[in-house]
């Protein structure tokens, strides 16, 4: 079964904090992708990263990292130095079936 | 903006009634998807429509149904409407099946 587990219901920091995001998949698939997506107060869903299966390395993108480690299952996303704009719900996705995690809340505060 | 345009934004109907979802997918992209996120349910795959035929089937019940016509918008119908179908429904398109898929601002859907 594909199954996405994002454990944190709600994290709050203070800015400039650095925070991670958990995100533990299951899936019987050898070839799959995973997301980030993130869903600000205003409701849109922005696409922040896809990584496929066969790919290990860790991404960095600004203040934004991933951690893909294949051997626990998990994607785990960075936001280093956090802001008051990185307000939002994170959420992680399976691609294969497209089964989203429940989301992260992140809250930073000023 | 992702490109991906959604109509209506806001939708308010009565129990028992039909609606209609349409979505128009960025330009080039051959894959439509339909979610629903409700606050119960959290974000729910519904069905997956790549060039006109439907790919992928997720949590959609027999009441909705969905098509991708030639020029690649779809459509989501919702049928004998309950209560517990007041949700925000979301539209993304992507190039190819699993892709990155962007996301239109969705439809918001209040059954009275």
């Amino acid at each position: 079964a594909q199954k996405v587990t994002q454990a944190q219901t709600e994290i709050s920091v203070v800015e400039k904090e650095d925070v991670t995001l958990d995100c533990v998949y299951e899936t019987r698939d050898t070839t799959y992708y995973l997301f980030w997506y993130k869903q600000p107060p205003s409701g849109e869903l922005v696409f922040l990263i896809r990584r496929n299966s066969f790919d290990e390395q860790n991404e960095i993108s600004g203040r934004y990292s991933w951690n893909f480690q294949k051997s626990t299952s998990s994607f785990n996303f960075t936001i280093t130095a956090s802001q008051v704009v990185d307000s939002a719900v994170y959420f992680c996705a399976l691609g294969n079936d497209m089964r989203f995690g429940a989301g992260t809340r992140l809250t930073v505060k000023p | 903006d992702s490109g991906v345009t959604q109509t209506p934004k806001h939708l308010i109907t009565a129990t028992g009634q039909r609606v209609t979802l349409r979505c128009s997918p960025r330009s080039g992209d051959l894959s439509v998807y339909w979610y629903q996120q409700s606050l119960d349910q959290g974000l729910q795959f519904l069905i997956q429509y790549y060039n006109g035929e439907e790919r992928a089937k997720g949590n959609i019940l027999e009441r909705f149904s969905a098509q991708q016509f030639p020029d690649l918008h779809s459509e989501l119908n919702l049928s004998s409407l309950e209560l517990g179908d007041s949700a925000l429904y979301f539209c993304a398109s992507s190039v190819v099946g699993r892709g990155e898929q962007f996301f239109g601002p969705g439809t918001r859907l209040t059954v009275l």
